[in-house]
């Protein structure tokens, strides 16, 4: 079974803070996602990398940093925190090809 | 980025009833994967299609690349079908999603 391990699982963060996001795969894919989920607007895409060392920005990347050091790690990073940062974040893995997608269980973060 | 509709909305179906999720997008794509979201939030995989039509159980989509849609069919609705039903389309680089569909299924 495909395994995706975000923490923290929830997260109160104080405006102007730094937060960091973690993600763990077991899958060994090279593709590794961070979404956020708000009200209305489904999932949109932050970052995403192809592999160890890879970063590229997505659909909506302002404000936020991506740092992937090995296979099976991938970091989102907000360096000030913003209310508007307020949401909950999904990481997924994918491997190349048919791209399935495999998500973590979500990391709701508050920021006050 | 270029939109993904997801049609209709909401959905309120009764147990035993059936009906169809569409995702329309814009451009040609090179797969497209379905997934529910249950109560807790989880994000479920119900299946990924790089052409064709696939079947499981009382779910079957369809994917039409050159019209550009997608279809989801549930039959014979069960309560724990009640989710928000999300479509994700490939474009090669990455996946975009759809605004989803939210379906309860009553008794």
């Amino acid at each position: 079974e495909a395994a995706v391990t975000q923490s923290p699982r929830n997260k109160v963060a104080v405006t102007g803070g730094k937060v960091t996001l973690s993600c763990n795969q077991t899958n060994n894919h090279n593709n590794m996602y961070w979404y956020r989920q708000d009200t209305g607007h489904g999932l949109r895409l932050i970052h995403y990398s192809y592999g160890a060392g890879s970063t590229e920005k997505g659909d909506i990347p302002d404000g936020y940093k991506a740092s992937r050091p090995s296979q099976e790690n991938f970091s989102l990073i907000l360096e000030l925190a913003t209310p508007s940062q307020t949401s909950v974040y999904f990481c997924a893995s994918g491997g190349t090809g048919e791209n399935t997608l495999y998500f973590g269980a979500g990391t709701r973060l508050s920021v006050l | 980025g270029m939109p993904v509709e997801q049609n209709p909305p909401a959905l309120s179906l009764y147990e035993g009833a059936e009906s169809g999720l569409r995702c329309n997008f814009s451009t040609t794509m090179k797969g497209v994967q379905w997934f529910q979201q249950n109560h807790r939030g989880r994000l479920i995989t119900l299946f990924y299609l790089a052409q064709g039509t696939k079947e499981n159980g009382r779910l079957k989509s369809t994917f039409n690349s050159k019209e550009r849609y997608s279809t989801l069919h549930i039959k014979d609705a069960q309560l724990e079908d009640s989710g928000t039903y999300f479509c994700a389309v490939n474009s090669g680089t990455y996946q975009r999603f759809g605004t989803g569909t939210k379906l309860q299924v009553v008794p």
